[in-house]
């Protein structure tokens, strides 16, 4: 079974410019989630879709910070202006929709942003 | 507001030695908890869970204890190897309503067992 997808695997841009992160979850998986981590914490969650629709973006600072998933398969993530404290890994996670275990949550291996 | 807490940033053991890795929770709507474990470089991985009924769930070297009533759960991992190191993330959920499979995490704890 193929895993979460995610790219780029790093970028490095400029404060005020804009970056877009891609997303493609493991196929029948309908729901779908953007973390952010930043260096010393743990995984926060800026939004999760159910296929595609939005279940919950109360943490995405909507004023800079936009995703959609067309489809109800790839995603994207974009931030636009982007700032310092931006600076994070963005992870991307899918999970079936079967209560139970694990929840079935599989993480991407994210991409590292820096903003300078 | 940080609900859950992994209060021990690192930790170091050695080889065939026990690891415990601690993790509090506050949020009184958490009913099940998860551990993952993060390579560099890496996403984070699912290792084990535990359902607020009950109060122990071994998976091999890896077992999981709740105390509901402390809000408290640990990690132990009897006995520890090389391959063990990484960063620990201790995550919660309700189980039900309108945050089912929103994962709060912990601040993670870095495990390094030495040879």
């Amino acid at each position: 079974e193929a895993g979460v997808a995610q790219s780029p695997r790093y970028k490095i841009i400029e404060k005020r410019q804009s970056v877009a992160f891609w997303c493609n979850p493991i196929s029948g998986h309908a729901t779908l989630y953007w973390y952010q981590q930043i260096l010393g914490q743990g995984p926060k969650l800026l939004i999760q879709f159910q296929n595609n629709g939005v279940v919950d973006d109360s943490q995405l600072p909507k004023d800079r910070f936009s995703a959609e998933r067309l489809k109800g398969v790839d995603s994207t993530l974009k931030i636009q202006p982007a700032k310092l404290e931006d600076s994070a890994v963005y992870l991307c996670a899918s999970s079936l929709d079967l209560p139970g275990g694990d929840y079935g949550y599989t993480f991407g291996s994210g991409t590292r942003l820096t903003v300078v | 507001d940080q609900q859950v807490k992994q209060n021990s940033p690192s930790l170091s053991v050695q080889e065939g030695r026990i690891s415990i890795l601690n993790c509090d929770y506050t949020n009184s709507m958490f009913d099940y908890f998860l551990w993952y474990k993060k390579y560099p470089a890496e996403g984070p991985t699912f290792l084990i869970s535990i359902s607020s009924i009950k109060d122990k769930n071994e998976d091999g070297r890896f077992t999981v204890f709740l105390n509901k009533s402390a809000k408290h759960l640990s990690l132990h991992i009897v006995p520890s190897q090389p391959g063990d190191s990484a960063v620990y993330f201790c995550a919660a959920t309700p189980r039900g309503g309108t945050s089912y499979g929103k994962l709060t995490f912990g601040q993670g704890t870095i495990l390094t067992v030495h040879p």
